[in-house]
């Protein structure tokens, strides 16, 4: 399976600040997914940044708010732009695998980035 | 709405009692898959069922896929301390598409 580091592991923010949030993958992958977790609540998918083209989006999230960039085939960046404390949340890459076993695709995470807004 | 409901949302319960989490939906799976996380880490994978009626068992742990693929259910036997944390149902309806039900957040009393 593959090993996910992301940084910041946490940050504290002003509003209407940006973070950039890194996502490194020890093997080339060809989909990461970013998740938002907000407090004590599921997870919810944000975009998959695919390499070579332009991230989608899920309903709910645009991308001048959370511009996504995917330079290669092991990392990905998301950045929170003009942050608000409605912003505060944990932020999740992560890739698909494909299970042998089962022959379906799961998902291996990182430890996340929690940002706190001012 | 959330397309996965998962029940109990909360549940704190003694050391060595059991219990059951379930996860529902009205729409139809290809595979459904259970995480576990804890403070500070991402989910992590504990189990994937993929074929209607099919169980699962891992050491304490049974999961079970409904027969029509619309749901699922977590069972802990003698549950303990460890076993504390977020559990997640997740479910595969296209290539590349995992929707996340709305976690059970699980509380063992030593």
């Amino acid at each position: 399976s593959a090993v996910i580091s992301q940084k910041p592991s946490r940050d504290i923010c002003q509003r209407g600040t940006s973070l950039t949030i890194q996502c490194q993958v020890d093997s080339q992958v060809t989909m990461m997914f970013w998740y938002r977790q907000q407090p004590g609540q599921s997870l919810t998918l944000i975009a998959t940044a695919n390499q070579g083209s332009e991230a989608t989006y899920e309903s709910g999230f645009v991308i001048d708010k959370f511009p996504i960039s995917r330079p290669n085939l092991t990392f990905s960046t998301l950045t929170v732009s003009n942050m608000s404390p409605e912003d505060s949340s944990i932020y999740l890459c992560s890739v698909e695998i494909g299970q042998l076993s089962s022959g379906a695709n799961v998902l291996t995470f990182g430890a996340g980035s929690r940002l706190t807004v001012l | 709405t959330q397309l996965l409901e998962q029940s109990p949302q909360f549940l704190s319960i003694q050391e060595g009692e059991n219990l059951t989490v379930y996860c529902n939906s009205s729409s139809v799976f290809s595979s459904l898959q259970w995480y576990r996380q804890e403070p500070g880490e991402g989910p992590v994978l504990l189990v994937t069922v993929v074929t209607g009626g099919e169980v699962k068992k891992l050491k304490r742990l049974t999961f079970q896929f409904g027969d029509a693929r619309k749901d699922s259910s977590l069972h802990i036997t003698a549950a303990q301390p460890g076993d504390t944390g977020l559990y997640l149902c997740a479910g595969a309806r296209s290539a590349s598409k995992i929707i996340f039900g709305s976690g059970t957040r699980l509380s063992i009393r030593p």
